[in-house]
């Protein structure tokens, strides 16, 4: 199966703030990676898919890059209601995988 | 507007069975393949299960393999989740999951159910 390591697990920042979150995998998976948003209480809704590919109704301060086993997303300028969960998945390979979940606190 | 509403979840004793369902409506169903995703009281996501659109091909997470069978009625419009042997460790919310192609892998989740609460407990 493979591995998912996200990180951090948590951080702290402000309205305004860049903040960057990174998922690495124990083996290849070319570009199969996407981005969930889990606010509170409700289930995850889909970022980015394919590492890069922003969903239809996503604000552009959001971002996803990377190849092979690193991936990062980045939210540009951080909103109110970007405090969250952030999730990463897998999907080259089944069983599918999930990272941690970073939880994005003010 | 896609739809999907889980039902089935409740109280079970360990080594109890459960059969969640998921109804789906606003698309071709028999198109796309669905998936089973959960999460325990404060914890992460967990892929449970896959399922392709003709259910031919399921895929299985490794904590439920050999006790969870996944299948669907397409002439329904419903995927279920049988669960047995269940343990305290499968406490969760179960969300059924529409992914937005008929392939397990390659793919992502594009619609959520609002997700069912399974408790296992004596």
């Amino acid at each position: 199966d493979i591995q998912m390591t996200q990180t951090p697990s948590s951080l702290s920042a402000s309205v305004g703030d860049s903040v960057t979150i990174t998922c690495r995998t124990s083996q290849t998976i070319s570009t199969y990676l996407n981005w969930y948003q889990q606010k509170l209480g409700v289930a995850p809704n889909l970022l980015i898919s394919g590492t890069s590919s922003l969903q239809s109704g996503v604000p552009s301060r959001f971002s996803g890059s990377g190849t092979g086993t690193e991936f990062t997303l980045t939210i540009t300028g951080l909103q109110p209601e970007d405090f969250a969960t952030y999730y990463c998945q897998q999907t080259y390979n089944a069983p599918l995988t999930f990272g941690g979940g970073t939880k994005v606190e003010i | 507007e896609v739809q999907l509403v889980e039902s089935g979840g409740g109280l079970v004793q360990p080594g109890g069975s459960l059969r969640l369902s998921c109804a789906a409506s606003g698309f071709s169903f028999r198109n796309y393949a669905m998936s089973w995703v959960r999460q325990a009281p404060g914890k992460g996501l967990e892929w449970v299960s896959g399922i392709s659109g003709s259910g031919g091909s399921t895929h299985y997470g490794d904590s439920v393999k050999g006790r969870f069978t996944i299948s669907r009625d397409n002439s329904k419009n419903t995927v279920y989740l049988q669960m047995n042997s269940l343990r305290a460790e499968d406490t969760a919310v179960y969300y059924c999951a529409k992914l937005n192609r008929n392939s397990i892998v390659g793919t992502s989740i594009d619609y959520w159910g609002q997700g069912t609460l399974v408790t296992v407990s004596s």
